[in-house]
């Protein structure tokens, strides 16, 4: 069965550094998520992307974060200048059709010291 | 602002007992309801869905009430299982943004006893 895939599974990394999150959504998924879940709270909304373009984005998704989609089947998060709060399970999320389910990677577990 | 709540934030249940968990939300625009498992570090795991037009889905042991006019959902699992304990989410979806982005309730860690 097609799955989202994530790679790190786990990243540590140095405050002010840039880090990288990569996702391959399922290969004919046309709608991309980031989310987040900081230890213990609940999963929020980062980011969508259709299109070539971002959709919709929430308040925690401020200058430091871009995505990107740089050649059809990776779907990446950049945070360019890690902050201590960064730390958090980073969760892709893909889907064919607005109409169907959203299927969740593994998630990347950020630990910024 | 918590537009989807999860009051309970555990739960323990006897092996081959019913779990309930409930969920309650703020936005009558939400259209579609979805309950995530969540083992830990691992992403959530789709479980089961409910369509606002729907009160009631099952599958299998799994089944979603919807009750619009109270703003609330519940999942019942029966017969509970010891591999049922996880973290459990529900999610509701929100057209009004246009990208049907997902919010989360904070999720109820589900203990089954053997």
């Amino acid at each position: 069965e097609p799955e989202v895939t994530q790679t790190p599974s786990h990243q540590v990394t140095q405050m002010g550094q840039e880090v990288i999150l990569r996702c391959v959504p399922i290969s004919n998924h046309l709608y991309f998520y980031w989310y987040r879940q900081i230890l213990g709270q609940k999963v929020e909304f980062l980011v969508s992307f259709y299109n070539n373009e971002i959709s919709e984005k929430s308040e925690i998704f401020d200058d430091q974060f871009s995505v990107e989609r740089p050649d059809g089947s990776n779907f990446t998060l950049k945070i360019r200048s890690t902050k201590l709060e960064d730390s958090a399970m980073y969760f892709c999320a893909s889907l064919r059709d607005i109409q169907e389910t959203q299927y969740f990677g593994p998630g990347t577990r950020l630990l910024v010291l | 602002d918590q537009q989807v709540k999860q009051n309970s934030p555990s739960l323990s249940v006897q092996e081959g007992r019913i779990s309930i968990l409930n969920c309650d939300y703020t936005n009558s625009m939400f259209d579609y309801f979805l309950w995530y498992k969540k083992y830990p570090a691992e992403g959530p795991t789709f479980l089961i869905s409910i369509s606002s037009i729907k009160d009631k889905n099952e599958d299998g042991r799994f089944t979603v009430f919807l009750n619009k006019s109270a703003k609330h959902l519940s999942l019942h699992i029966v017969p509970s299982q010891p591999g049922d304990s996880a973290v459990y989410f529900c999610a509701a979806r929100d057209p009004s943004s246009g990208t049907y982005k997902y919010i989360f309730g904070t999720g109820t860690r589900l203990k089954v006893l053997a």
